[in-house]
């Protein structure tokens, strides 16, 4: 089956622009995640949709960073505007279930570079 | 929220063996799992436990100790392909995953 596909795979912006990626999870995963990895760190997650509905976005920086997932499938994290400490992979990720599934599927991942 | 502690690096020979600890503290476990990264990919599933004891998948074992707070992931037969980060991460009850900063682990010949 095809993995979670992400776009682009890198980006260099200057500080103050804006940003966008884009997530397709695996088909039928009604849960995706979106994850920040600073280098030498691990992932931290950013916001959790459950379809089309947020979960959990406690840790999103919502004066900058929007997410969306309107028909409950693909899903685009934006970042206006951009900050150096921005710069960061990051990583959707989705699993079958929000809960009680075991384990979450990572994308390649998008690395942003903030100058 | 989580306090997730792992070594930041350990060096090994080929054909060895390599214990990684993670201890962690939470207010409500559901769950610890194991993610290895290769540099500049995405983390990819090892394994996982959610009860005591010892869970073994080929070359690869994970431990719980759930009173403890604690976990290892021990890889045999260690090979170059298996120089990488290795992620602890924890699920609360809310089931949100919190991973810990990793553990690098290089394979010499």
């Amino acid at each position: 089956e095809a993995g979670v596909a992400q776009s682009p795979r890198y980006k260099i912006i200057e500080k103050r622009q804006s940003v966008a990626f884009w997530c397709n999870p695996i088909s039928g995963h009604a849960t995706l995640y979106w994850y920040q990895q600073i280098l030498g760190q691990g992932p931290k997650l950013l916001i959790q949709f459950q379809n089309n509905g947020v979960v959990d976005d406690s840790q999103l920086p919502k004066d900058r960073f929007s997410a969306e997932r309107l028909k409950g499938v693909d899903s685009t994290l934006k970042i206006q505007p951009a900050k150096l400490e921005d710069s960061a992979v990051y990583l959707c990720a989705s699993s079958l279930f929000g809960t009680g599934g075991h384990e979450q599927y990572f994308g390649p991942g998008t690395r942003l570079t903030v100058t | 929220g989580q306090n997730i502690d792992q070594p930041t690096e350990m060096t090994a020979t080929e054909g060895a063996i390599v214990q990684i600890n993670c201890t962690y503290q939470t207010s409500g476990f559901n769950g610890l799992f194991w993610y290895q990264q290769h540099a500049g990919e995405a983390p990819t599933f090892l394994s996982y436990n959610v009860l005591d004891g010892l869970e073994e998948k080929g070359r690869f074992s994970s431990f719980l100790s759930r009173s403890k707070g604690y976990s290892y992931l021990l890889l045999k037969e260690l090979q170059m392909k298996d120089s990488a980060s290795y992620l602890c991460a924890v699920r609360e009850k809310d089931y949100k995953l919190s991973f810990g900063a990793g553990t690098t682990v290089t394979v010499r010949a």
